[in-house]
């Protein structure tokens, strides 16, 4: 079946620090990759995408390549802010059919000033 | 609405008795998700509407969990004879048309306790 593993957390790191969550998964066919956020007391919402091998997302800094050869979509950010500070998901979604969008199990990010 | 609306925000049960969640999509998704986050366990899917396609249950946890979908729009997920560890952040999400790479509108949540 369809799974994402996401490294455990939760993630403490200082300001400016280097960011990298890893990001694997087990599809069948070549799913659409995908980074969800959860600040505190707030809904997830979407923070990249990426729909084919190779492919890079991209936004507020953040980065994840869809790596079919390592089946990977590992997160990074080259210097993290204390807004940063959440939890972040993996997931993906199969691009045949209607099939729902399958979540990892979330790592909590903290960024101490 | 200008959001996927839940409700009700918090809901406090005794253990055995029924609950209703209630989601209202974005108008105009025809795809509508139920999510449960429980502490440790991250985002477990429930069950997904597609249009006027049979629902995905796949991820229903037992037979005491049911949702249904009135007219395309307004969902509700009914937990019956509920038990303590179904207490939970209860999710429901919708999306345009429920195509690979769409993203998905989440709503803020129902926090369920069972006592």
């Amino acid at each position: 079946g369809n799974s994402v593993t996401q490294m455990e957390g939760p993630v403490t790191l200082s300001e400016e620090a280097f960011l990298t969550i890893n990001c694997t998964y087990t599809a069948t066919g070549y799913p659409s990759l995908f980074w969800y956020v959860q600040y505190p007391g707030e809904g997830l919402q979407l923070l990249l995408k990426a729909t084919k091998a190779d492919d890079k997302g991209s936004n507020k800094g953040f980065e994840a390549t869809y790596r079919k050869e390592t089946t990977s979509f590992h997160l990074e950010k080259g210097s993290v802010q204390v807004s940063d500070s959440a939890v972040y998901f993996c997931a993906l979604m199969r691009n045949s059919g209607n099939t729902p969008l399958v979540f990892g199990k979330g790592t909590r990010l903290s960024v101490i000033a | 609405g200008a959001g996927v609306s839940q409700s009700p925000s918090n809901k406090v049960t005794e253990k055995g008795k029924d609950v209703e969640l209630r989601c209202d999509p974005i108008s105009g998704h025809t795809a509508l998700y139920w999510y449960r986050q429980s502490l440790g366990q991250g985002l477990e899917f429930l069950i997904y509407f597609q249009g006027n396609s049979a629902p995905d249950k796949s991820g229903l946890p037992s037979d005491r969990f049911s949702a249904e979908r009135t007219g395309g729009s307004v969902s509700t997920l009914t937990i019956q004879r509920t038990q303590q560890e179904d207490s939970a952040v209860y999710l429901c999400a919708s999306s345009l048309g429920g195509h690979a790479n769409e993203k998905l509108f989440f709503g803020s949540g129902t926090q369920l306790s069972v006592l």
